[in-house]
């Protein structure tokens, strides 16, 4: 079993719609759960960053952890075009002394308009 | 947050030659990482640099192949030796949350 599974997709949902992005994880000890956004062709830059089960709401991203059932949420709300890209979820550990990152495969999602 | 420029954004290559991948940052950070994206597989690290020390590799990665400079706190080099075409892929680095953009290359 990988130690971070995510559904590659690809999704595609019409503009407006509410996306649903979701990981699962096997590694109790990971610390910190963060989403990365990847347009084609760039690096990915990091859209949310939480350490603790419950929601965290930015504007129209809502990032959800469930730690008991080790099960991470983005939500998208009023999904727009723009927000065509592809979702990595990616989660942290602190490995002899330095912070370790592991990441999901990520989700390409497409919005049309 | 940071601004990393990385170079090149692509190359083709000959196999068994090398490439230097550069990473410029625009701030100081402690620890700088490098990356390969594999289509359809997930970012791995490759190693983790610190300025002064030599950088820790992961498994499956070994400094003659993947040999990495980090000079000061803004600045690391990757090099992709003796290039097979299982070489081909993205190379991204990242210092702090933040990535560069990537170099895209591809072993003919």
């Amino acid at each position: 079993q990988k130690e971070v599974e995510q559904d590659p997709g690809p999704l595609s949902v019409p503009e407006g719609a509410i996306v649903s992005l979701n990981c699962t994880y096997s590694n109790s000890a990971f610390q910190y759960f963060m989403w990365y956004r990847q347009y084609s062709r760039k690096g990915p830059e990091l859209l949310m960053y939480t350490y603790s089960s419950g929601n965290k709401e930015d504007g129209r991203f809502t990032a959800q952890v469930d730690k008991s059932s080790k099960y991470i949420s983005l939500f998208i709300r009023d999904s727009q075009p723009s927000d065509s890209a592809t979702y990595l979820c990616a989660m942290s550990l602190t490995q002899g002394g330095s912070e370790k990152l592991v990441f999901g495969k990520g989700t390409k999602l497409t919005v049309n308009p | 947050s940071a601004v990393i420029s990385q170079k090149p954004s692509r190359d083709i290559c000959q196999r068994g030659t090398s490439l230097t991948i550069q990473c410029q940052v625009d701030s100081q950070v402690t620890m700088m990482f490098w990356y390969r994206q594999q289509p359809g597989q997930s970012l791995t690290l490759i190693a983790t640099a610190n300025q002064g020390s030599e950088a820790t590799y992961e498994s499956g990665f070994v400094i003659d192949k993947f040999p990495i400079s980090r000079p000061n706190l803004t600045f690391s080099t990757l090099t992709v030796s003796n290039m097979s075409p299982e070489d081909s892929s993205i190379y991204l680095c990242k210092g702090g949350y933040t990535f560069g953009s990537g170099t895209r290359l591809t072993v003919v």
